[in-house]
């Protein structure tokens, strides 16, 4: 399977731990984005890279968050001492850049559940 | 603020039937609108359109866009209960590289 793969699937914490989760791009896919998506509403953006430069964060993302790309290949986006308002689905996109618009292609997404 | 607003929220019909839905933006700098087909997972990507009047078609389903009053639909013709999900619309701006989206249609088709 060459589409972006994300992991764990699902995570279920308790209030106040650390979460970590990755995702790897589809190959030569050069951007990489985070999304958040709750129940009923669409995805909202929190950050994305050009390689491994982070170009653009939300503000959505508090000082809880932080995202890497260090090698500008796979991503992790870490969120500490988590809230119940951090559970979410945590939905990775990685696209080409091409001069044409911007098609985006999601991975499965990771189900965090914070009790 | 850039926004996308989606209607209906929510639509059930019948199989055979045809749905149409709509898409409004305000957005900076528009440079493309995408639509998404979401099932229990992640969207899967169905169209991305740039220009206007210019009709983009897979199969039982279609898009057209509309730049001057902002506004972009997608029809299913002859629906199946196979297209229900939730169907997301996005926008991007030329001045930023994210996708701003919607809430979604959430569209239920019955046998």
């Amino acid at each position: 399977d060459t589409g972006v793969s994300q992991d764990p699937r699902h995570k279920i914490t308790k209030r106040g731990q650390n979460v970590t989760f990755r995702c790897d791009p589809i190959s030569e896919h050069n951007r990489l984005y985070w999304y958040r998506q709750t129940l009923g509403q669409g995805p909202e953006f929190l950050t994305y890279f050009q390689n491994e430069a982070q170009l653009e964060k939300s503000r959505l993302l508090s000082d809880r968050f932080s995202a890497e790309r260090p090698k500008g290949s796979f991503s992790t986006l870490e969120i500490q001492r988590t809230e119940q308002g951090d559970s979410a689905m945590y939905l990775c996109a990685s696209s080409p850049a091409t001069g044409e618009g911007n098609t985006i292609y999601f991975g499965e997404g990771s189900w965090l559940t914070v009790v | 603020e850039d926004k996308v607003v989606q209607s209906p929220l929510s639509l059930v019909v019948h199989e055979g039937d045809t749905v149409t839905l709509n898409c409004s933006y305000e957005v900076t700098n528009f440079r493309s609108l995408l639509w998404y087909k979401q099932e229990k997972k992640a969207p899967t990507f169905l169209f991305m359109l740039t220009s206007s009047g210019i009709e983009k078609k897979s199969g039982r389903l279609s898009s057209i866009l509309d730049k001057k009053e902002l506004f972009s639909i997608l029809n299913i013709t002859a629906t199946q209960t196979g297209d229900s999900a939730v169907y997301l619309c996005a926008v991007e701006a030329y001045n930023t590289d994210k996708l701003i989206f919607g809430t979604g249609t959430r569209l239920q088709v019955f046998p």
